[in-house]
């Protein structure tokens, strides 16, 4: 059974700083690996999607890596402004199965 | 396409009533996903559809809730006999095969 965890549930940061969101998984045999980012009591905006093939993943500030082996990903977020600030998840779409697995998110506050 | 679609954005209901949720996916994705999601944590799957065949239930899914894809267009989510557990935010997607999941804003359901 798939398990994804999200290390740490919260961070803050000052305005202006690099920083690294973390994902790992425990099945390797996956479709895809997507990051999502959730504003308070809105649905899930998708930032990137990995597939398995792949090893990153850019969309403007963001950067996102996918290493199967070590059954890990990472979402890089570059130069970070207080509208970054959100809950940013990460999905699993692991093989022979049609569900996503999520991890329970990281809350990220950028302190202006 | 401007995307999924779900209505309503919040309902209130009584304990017992039912309740009824409706999904308009993106036109051109044959699979429909809802999930369930409560504070604090990941979204967790219900049900998923291919077309109009729903294929797979979690056991989340008490027979208290049904789903429908009428024609493999849109979606609905009925829950009988609401109970206070039953509160959450609701969450359809859709996808083109493995393409990665598209989410609509949700719908919020407050018993009382």
């Amino acid at each position: 059974k798939q398990e994804v965890t999200q290390i740490p549930a919260a961070l803050s940061v000052p305005e202006g700083e690099n920083l690294v969101l973390n994902c790992s998984f425990t099945d390797s045999a996956i479709y895809n690996l997507q990051w999502f980012r959730q504003d308070p009591g809105k649905g899930l905006t998708s930032l990137l999607l990995i597939q398995s093939s792949q090893r990153e993943q850019t969309s403007g500030r963001l950067n996102a890596s996918l290493d199967k082996s070590s059954g890990r990903s990472t979402l890089y977020i570059a130069a970070s402004q207080p509208g970054d600030s959100a809950t940013y998840l990460c999905a699993a779409h692991t093989r022979g199965n049609e569900k996503l697995t999520f991890g329970t998110g990281t809350r990220l506050t950028i302190i202006p | 396409d401007t995307g999924v679609s779900q209505n309503p954005r919040h309902k209130i209901t009584k304990r017992g009533q039912n309740v009824t949720f409706r999904c308009d996916p993106i036109s051109e994705h044959n699979r429909l996903y809802w999930y369930r999601q409560t504070l604090g944590q990941g979204p967790e799957f219900l049900t998923y559809f291919q077309n109009e065949a729903q294929l797979e239930k979690s056991r989340l899914l008490s027979d208290r809730f049904s789903a429908e894809r009428p024609k493999g267009s849109f979606s609905t989510l009925e829950i009988q006999r609401t109970e206070q557990g039953d509160s959450a935010m609701y969450l359809c997607a859709s996808s083109l095969e493995f393409y990665g999941y598209t989410f609509g804003s949700g719908t919020r359901l407050t018993v009382v």
